[in-house]
């Protein structure tokens, strides 16, 4: 079965400063991945999905993730952060077949210091 | 763009009760999920449901139940809620094109807490 490890529950950075927030990912075969934001209070928006091709993925609000299939790694990305995006992060996989059913990591909660 | 729509937003229930969410959406998906979300759990997905009356269990199935007479509605059940089932809830929708993937799309979650 498929599963989605995210080790830092909790990051603080600086407004400005450059972000990484890692995942990591089990599945026996070619990964669907995402990465979701969700605000206080709100449901989860996406940022970027990666199917195939380029590794390199650009989503909203600035973000990008790289695809690395010998670390089994799908680590979300920002040059600079500002206050607004302060919020919790989750890294998902989909599984192929019946409904493609999402298994998300267990979330990772940005706190954005000025 | 994609709606999924939650009905209720905060719910309070007493120990017992019959518990229903309801989930719509507007763009014909054939795949509806309910997860719920849950401090350091991330979120877990309860049931899904690949087309009208066809309900598969997720990963935390027990004290719930589904119903989806219609393609844009999918409906949770807790049959008589209990306490440690005070949670948010997610509903999400998603349509099936396997050489593209699938885009997910979540509504914005209920609130319901059980007393």
């Amino acid at each position: 079965a498929q599963s989605v490890t995210q080790p830092d529950i909790h990051i603080t950075v600086s407004e400005g400063a450059s972000l990484e927030l890692r995942c990591n990912y089990s599945y026996g075969a070619t990964p669907y991945l995402f990465w979701y934001v969700q605000s206080p209070g709100q449901g989860l928006q996406l940022l970027l999905k990666y199917f195939s091709g380029d590794t390199l993925v650009q989503g909203i609000k600035g973000f990008e993730a790289e695809f690395k299939r010998s670390q089994s790694s799908f680590n979300l990305r920002k040059p600079s952060v500002h206050w607004s995006d302060a919020a919790e992060y989750f890294c998902a996989v989909v599984s192929t077949g019946t409904a493609s059913k999402l298994t998300f990591g267990t979330g990772t909660r940005l706190q954005v210091t000025l | 763009d994609v709606k999924v729509t939650q009905s209720s937003r905060y719910l309070v229930k007493r120990t017992g009760e019959k518990v229903f969410l309801e989930c719509v959406q507007d763009m014909d998906h054939e795949n509806m999920f309910w997860y719920r979300q849950d401090p350091g759990l991330g979120l877990r997905l309860i049931y899904f449901s690949y087309d009208v009356k066809m309900k598969e269990k997720g990963d935390i199935p027990e004290g719930y139940s589904v119903s989806r007479e219609k393609k844009e509605r999918f409906s949770l059940i807790l049959e008589s809620a209990s306490t440690n089932q005070t949670s948010m809830y997610l509903c999400a929708s998603s349509v099936t094109v396997q050489s593209s993937g699938n885009t997910i799309y979540f509504g914005e979650g209920s609130w319901l807490t059980v007393v």
